[in-house]
């Protein structure tokens, strides 16, 4: 089955600054990768997703870039506001079918004022 | 309506209890799943349900048994669960089967087992 790994798992950067949290996969008939943030007791909220046809997607201060090549995938975040301190879920699926998630093991992402 | 609804919001039971979880969405979305979450872990698929149909097992434990009434509603029954079974219970929809689907997530239901 399909595994993701997950990069780095506590990340604190300054606000304002930007963060870089990347993933990998290992099988290569994924081709949808989303990205969820979750705060403390809430519901993941889907806030970017790519498909294996398209290698960047920006979305305002958030961008995820795809390397289908290499099996990896990484969230960008620019400008970064306290409200952006959350855990962080990559994860990867095959699609097609009512596919299942694979998530990553998450990255606190802590905002330091 | 654009949210998946989850009944109820938390759930005490003991070993020898029989309950249920229930998951709910409107937005005509034919695939909805069941995920289990640990605390400081990710979301774990334990089933997929695709045109009321279960496509997808994780080899979950025969104590969870899903069902899917019609298109709009999934059921988990729990029965003799164990303390380990603790957990955050989160249910998803998406527009499904096609290629590749967002998945949107219930706020979960907090399950504690004594």
């Amino acid at each position: 089955g399909e595994n993701v790994e997950q990069h780095p798992s506590t990340l604190s950067v300054q606000e304002g600054d930007s963060a870089v949290i990347k993933c990998t996969y290992s099988d290569s008939a994924s081709n949808y990768f989303p990205w969820y943030k979750q705060e403390l007791g809430k519901r993941p909220q889907l806030i970017i997703d790519i498909r294996s046809n398209v290698g960047e997607k920006k979305d305002q201060r958030i961008a995820v870039t795809l390397n289908k090549t290499a099996k990896h995938f990484s969230l960008h975040i620019t400008e970064t506001q306290p409200e952006d301190s959350a855990v962080y879920f990559c994860a990867a699926s095959r699609g097609g079918g009512a596919d299942g998630l694979t998530f990553g093991k998450g990255t606190h992402l802590i905002i330091q004022p | 309506d654009t949210e998946v609804t989850q009944t109820p919001k938390h759930l005490v039971m003991g070993m020898t209890n029989k309950k249920s979880l229930k998951c709910e969405q409107h937005m005509g979305h034919r695939a909805m799943y069941w995920y289990k979450q640990k605390a400081k872990k990710p979301p774990e698929l334990m089933f997929v349900y695709s045109y009321e149909k279960l496509s997808i097992n994780e080899s979950v434990p025969s104590r969870f048994s899903p069902e899917c009434p019609n298109s709009s509603l999934l059921n988990l029954h729990l029965h003799a669960l164990q303390p380990e079974d603790s957990a955050l219970y989160l249910c998803a929809s998406s527009q499904g089967p096609s290629s590749p689907e967002t998945q949107y997530f219930g706020p979960g239901t907090r399950l504690t087992v004594l």
